[in-house]
This record gives C-alpha cells, structure tokens and sequence, in this order.
C-alpha cells in the first residue's frame, strides 16, 4: 500500500495527450516538492520533473507537472511508442521523515 | 557529469546482512543528501534512506530497525548494510544523487542497480 495513489494504468493514442495523477496528503504532496519519473523495463528511473513543475536538462517539453494542494499531475503530449514505460510519482513526507512513491502507472501507448 | 557505480554482492541467504557501495564520480560529494531505493520484482519504488557528507542519515521507519547507511567521503562513497535479509528483501536496489543540494526536490542520477536474491 504506496502513500502516494496513482492509477494503474493509463492509455491513449500516439500523438494524444494523457495526464497522470498522484495524491497524498498535507504531510506529503501538500507542503513538499512532487518529482516524477519514468522507467523503461529493465532500466533505473529517469527523472522528468522536480521541484513540482521543472524540467532538467534534456527532457523535452512534451512533459509537463502541476501540482495542486495534495494532488500532483504529470501530463505528456504528442505521445509516441517510445513513452510507453511506467510512471512513478515522489516526494517527502514530513510526518515519516522518509520519501515517499506512488505505486507507479504503467503507461499503454495503443 | 556525476556517475554513480554500485557494487555488492547479489546472492545471500536468509538471515544474512546485504551490504552495497555506491561511487560517486565527476562531481562534488558534499552538499548533497545520498539516497538507496529498492525495486521488488514487478513491484515499485521503495526509499530506503539518505545520508549526506557529514553522516547524517535518515532512514524508512519500515526499515530503519535493519538499515545502516555509512559514508567514506575520502573515497567519495557511501554505503548500505541491511541486516537480518528475507525473501521479501529480494529487489533490484539503486543509489541515487538529488538534483540539487536542496534536499527532496528529485534524484537526476541512478546507479545501474545491483539485483539482490536472498534464497536459502
């Protein structure tokens, strides 16, 4: 049972747009900062937003993060093949003093 | 560019003490928070703890009756002992460095992972 809830899954056409959400709580997403990231099979997750709504350097604009009291979304557009892999949202829980995972989404690109 | 290479042994038996090492290389070591997650087969992301240059740590309360995080900033390493290891030990676990020296905004660079198989 992760702290943070995301859906199991989420599909869409290539070249649509799909959003993922991520909810938790005061003491997580609603007073600290949501990261998320993508996981290719067999591979470490690769970080595409920090600090709630920033990029680093690399990933395009394709991917975009909001955040909204103790919800999170990430939203991805112009999907393509390549962008099917699962999705895992983060941050810090002030209560556990620990980070803290969604369960993770696993993104079907049809 | 900071790379992360991990190392430790993939194979121990029940009651056991894992024990991994993550090298940092090509950045600065201190001013950092350093993190281990661990990946269940099929399962997600679970934090094990943190540790910064000075050895302040903190650890998953799930956890942190197991866990010992070191660090060897000669060496530009910190390290992960989990004692007592079961079954449900087994996972993929991973190093990783924050993006910035703030604390918990999002870790931008991953070791390779080190699979951990604890069977008897």
């Amino acid at each position: 049972q992760s702290v943070l809830t995301q859906p199991p899954s989420v599909s869409a056409a290539p070249g649509q747009k799909v959003t993922i959400s991520c909810s938790g709580s005061s003491s997580n997403i609603g007073n600290n900062y949501v990261s998320w990231y993508q996981q290719l099979p067999g591979t470490a997750p690769k970080l595409l937003i920090y600090d709630n709504n920033k990029r680093p350097s690399g990933i395009p604009d394709r991917f975009s993060g909001s955040k909204s009291g103790t919800s999170a979304t990430l939203g991805i557009t112009g999907l393509q093949t390549g962008d099917e892999a699962d999705y895992y949202c983060g941050t810090w829980d002030s209560s556990l003093s620990a980070e803290v995972f969604g369960g993770g989404t696993k993104l079907t690109v049809l | 560019q900071v790379q992360l290479q991990q190392w430790g042994a993939g194979l121990l038996k029940p009651s056991e003490t894992l024990s991994l090492t993550c090298a940092v290389y090509g950045g600065s070591f201190s001013g950092y928070y350093w993190s281990w997650i661990r990946q269940p087969p099929g399962k997600g992301l679970e934090w094990i703890g943190e540790i910064n240059h000075s050895g302040s740590t903190n650890y998953n309360p799930s956890l942190k009756s197991r866990v010992t995080i070191s660090v060897d900033t000669s060496k530009n390493q910190f390290s992960l002992k989990l004692s007592s290891v079961t079954a449900a030990d087994t996972a993929v676990y991973y190093c990783a460095k924050p993006i910035t020296g703030t604390p918990h905004y999002g870790m931008d660079v991953w070791g390779q992972g080190t699979t951990v198989t604890v069977s008897s």
